[in-house]
């Protein structure tokens, strides 16, 4: 699976949007980016997750390069509750070349939401 | 939302006996669970995969009979760690891959403390 990178903290305002990077530049054309979050003492929660368009759901946007060199995650109004680890990994689909889909985190970022 | 369940959620054992940590997927099926250990202000580093109805995969360095995975169903993978000494001490979080969803999602992660 391709690494990525990622800045080890941000601060963001509350209430603003906060955007966060990820560079993935061995992606191969067949892996998705995977963005998740961690919160102090917690599990993962998983956020969203794209291919090559770009996704929005409840929770975020994902914005990927043409590329698909790297991706940003876009929180669009930052709340306290939003200071977590953001994780972005990228990970085959399943039955690809016999990949077993797993995740394999890195370092993050984390992310401090400033009131 | 898809949820994943751990039980217990935390739990303190004497050094030399075993423990066991339940994983369940609550509205899926999941033929493929996911089972990590995180130390603190560390990330997430993969144990092994649990494959219902086989041997788990264990990944380089982790000690199969010591950690040992049981995924007799297709909502329920099991972790037992064997003779438990003070160094097992972490936070253990498993993870169930939703293939409908091409996603995987997270337990809220078991505290074991061994004294």
């Amino acid at each position: 699976d391709a690494k990525t990178t990622q800045p080890p903290s941000m601060d963001c305002a509350e209430g603003r949007a906060a955007n966060l990077p990820c560079n993935h530049s061995t992606i191969s054309g067949n892996e998705y980016v995977y963005w998740y979050r961690q919160i102090h003492s917690q599990g993962p929660q998983y956020i969203i997750h794209g291919l090559k368009n770009n996704e929005t759901n409840e929770m975020a946007s994902l914005i990927i390069t043409e590329d698909r060199k790297s991706s940003t995650l876009i929180l669009p109004h930052a709340t306290l509750r939003d200071t977590a680890v953001y994780y972005c990994i990228v990970r085959l689909p399943e039955g690809y070349g016999g990949a077993t889909n797993k995740l394999i985190f890195g370092t993050g970022t984390l992310l401090a939401v400033q009131p | 939302g898809a949820v994943v369940s751990q039980h217990p959620s935390w739990v303190i054992c004497k050094s030399g006996t075993s423990v066991k940590i339940e994983c369940r997927s609550l509205d899926f099926q999941a033929t493929t669970m996911f089972w990590y250990r995180q130390f603190p202000k560390q990330s997430l580093m993969l144990m092994a995969t649990s494959n219902e109805g086989s041997k788990a995969t264990y990944e380089q360095g982790v000690e199969k009979d010591k950690f040992l995975i049981n995924h007799a169903s297709l909502t329920l993978s099991t972790l037992t760690v064997t003779s438990a000494h003070p160094e097992d001490s972490s936070f253990y979080i498993c993870s169930a891959r939703d293939a409908g969803r091409n996603t995987i999602y997270f337990g809220e992660g078991s505290w074991l403390t061994v004294v």
